[in-house]
């Protein structure tokens, strides 16, 4: 079955440190992988997708992520964190198959980023 | 703001009540979505319409029907629902159907929610 598994409820990091919030996933087939981030009282915000080709795919807000199909990993990076980045990540994933493919998303991880 | 709107933001029901959630999406999308997000739990997908026909019923309770009147406007209509019910429910809109698997323009636009608390 497919899922993601998002092993930290919560990171913390100092502000100005590199931050990573963790993902792996296990799909059949090969994965579409996307992060959202949620912000307080606020729906999740698209961050960055991963669909074929490059690694490391950059997204919004300075945030990058690195697919490694070995590990089944996706784990989101920013070089330096800031504070306003405080807020819930989710990662997801989807089959590439043909039809119609569901999303599933992983139960959040908590970033706080401590002036 | 993300271009999806959702009434009310807060709703406070009695069991027996009928209430109806409303969401529009103002992006030209072609699909729209309802999730239910609990505390400490998986975002859970419920219902997925495309093209305002419905591609995905994740075995959800018959308390909770959906409608999709045109590809804009997604309702989500509540009756007799339980205490465990009570949770922020998201809507979301996708320009790609989730059918077409292209990955090019599936990512999803999500409202800011309605926090529903069933007394």
């Amino acid at each position: 079955a497919q899922s993601v598994a998002q092993p930290e409820d919560q990171v913390n990091v100092a502000e100005g440190n590199p931050l990573t919030v963790k993902c792996t996933y296990s799909v059949s087939g090969n994965p579409y992988l996307f992060w959202y981030v949620q912000y307080p009282n606020r729906g999740l915000q698209f961050l960055l997708k991963y669909i074929t080709g490059d690694n490391l795919v950059k997204g919004s807000y300075g945030f990058e992520a690195e697919f490694n199909k070995s590990q089944t990993s996706f784990h989101l990076k920013k070089p330096s964190a800031l504070v306003s980045d405080s807020a819930l990540y989710f990662c997801a994933v989807r089959d590439q198959g043909r039809g119609y493919q569901k999303v599933t998303f992983g139960i959040g991880t908590k970033l706080q980023v401590i002036p | 703001e993300t271009g999806v709107t959702q009434t009310p933001r807060h709703l406070v029901m009695g069991m027996t009540n009928k209430k109806s959630l409303k969401c529009e999406q103002h992006l030209g999308h072609n699909a729209m979505y309802w999730y239910k997000q609990s505390a400490k739990k998986p975002l859970e997908l419920m219902f997925v319409y495309s093209l305002e026909e419905r591609v995905e019923n994740n075995s959800v309770p018959s308390r909770f029907s959906p409608e999709c009147p045109n590809s804009s406007h997604l309702f989500l209509h509540l009756h007799t629902l339980q205490p465990e019910d009570s949770a922020l429910y998201l809507c979301a809109s996708s320009q790609e159907p989730p059918f077409r698997g292209t990955g090019v323009s599936d990512e999803q636009f999500f409202g800011p929610g309605t926090r529903l608390t069933v007394l």
